[in-house]
């Protein structure tokens, strides 16, 4: 989507290693969110932010870690990734609850 | 628990007939309601919402309706189209806290025939 790009789109890893996913933005939108998309349950929010340093757990945030040291970056870091995280990663951005969410194109993970 | 609940997985429909989806929700504190579009291989996409204080909302051949109470919403596309195939999720948020996040529900898989 234009304005908002994930990075990378395909990975495989092997369990037990770290992974980092990285969502950039454009468009100075204040919120961003990650979600995981799974077959059967859906989009589940996994961790977001509203702000510079500020972020909070959503419902399956146990093994997500994230930061966001400026606006336009939002990473999603797997500390030791496990066959439970394969999934595809959405993340999103928002510049008020009023206008919805534009998300990016996903970023498909595999873990081996 | 589930918060917003999409009970379809799938609906089959003929081109330039009503598709209709629906959605229920449990938690009162919702006040806003969006409808999202998924193809395979993108990022959902934003379609229509609507908030609490009204009950339609429509958008070219796309209309929702909210039930507040039964709790219930539905997304109504006449006439439907074959590229209207697609996942449909519902979502809903509330004024809970700053930045507050969207729920989604599972998703209908929508396929319109020609």
């Amino acid at each position: 989507d234009a304005g908002i790009t994930q990075s990378p789109r395909h990975k495989v890893t092997e369990t037990g290693t770290p992974v980092t996913l990285r969502c950039h933005q454009t468009e100075n939108h204040r919120y961003m969110y990650w979600y995981r998309q799974d077959p059967g349950h859906g989009l589940r929010l996994i961790h977001y932010s509203y702000g510079v340093k500020d972020t909070d757990k959503g419902e399956v945030s146990d093994g997500y870690s994230v930061s966001r040291s400026k606006t336009e970056d939002f990473l999603l870091t797997l500390e030791s990734a496990t066959s439970s995280q394969t999934s595809v990663y959405f993340c999103a951005i928002s510049e008020s609850r009023d206008y919805g969410y534009t998300f990016g194109s996903g970023t498909r993970l595999t873990v081996v | 628990d589930q918060q917003v609940k999409q009970n379809s997985p799938s609906l089959s429909v003929q081109e330039g007939r009503i598709s209709i989806l629906n959605c229920d929700y449990t938690n009162s504190m919702f006040d806003y309601f969006l409808w999202y579009k998924k193809y395979p291989a993108e990022g959902p996409t934003f379609l229509i919402s609507i908030s609490s204080i009204k009950d339609k909302n429509e958008d070219g051949r796309f209309t929702v309706f909210l039930n507040k109470s039964a709790k219930h919403l539905s997304l109504h596309i006449v006439p439907s189209q074959p590229g209207d195939s697609a996942v449909y999720f519902c979502a809903a948020s509330g004024r809970v806290q700053a930045g507050t996040a969207l729920i989604f529900g599972k998703g209908t898989t929508l396929s319109v025939s020609s």
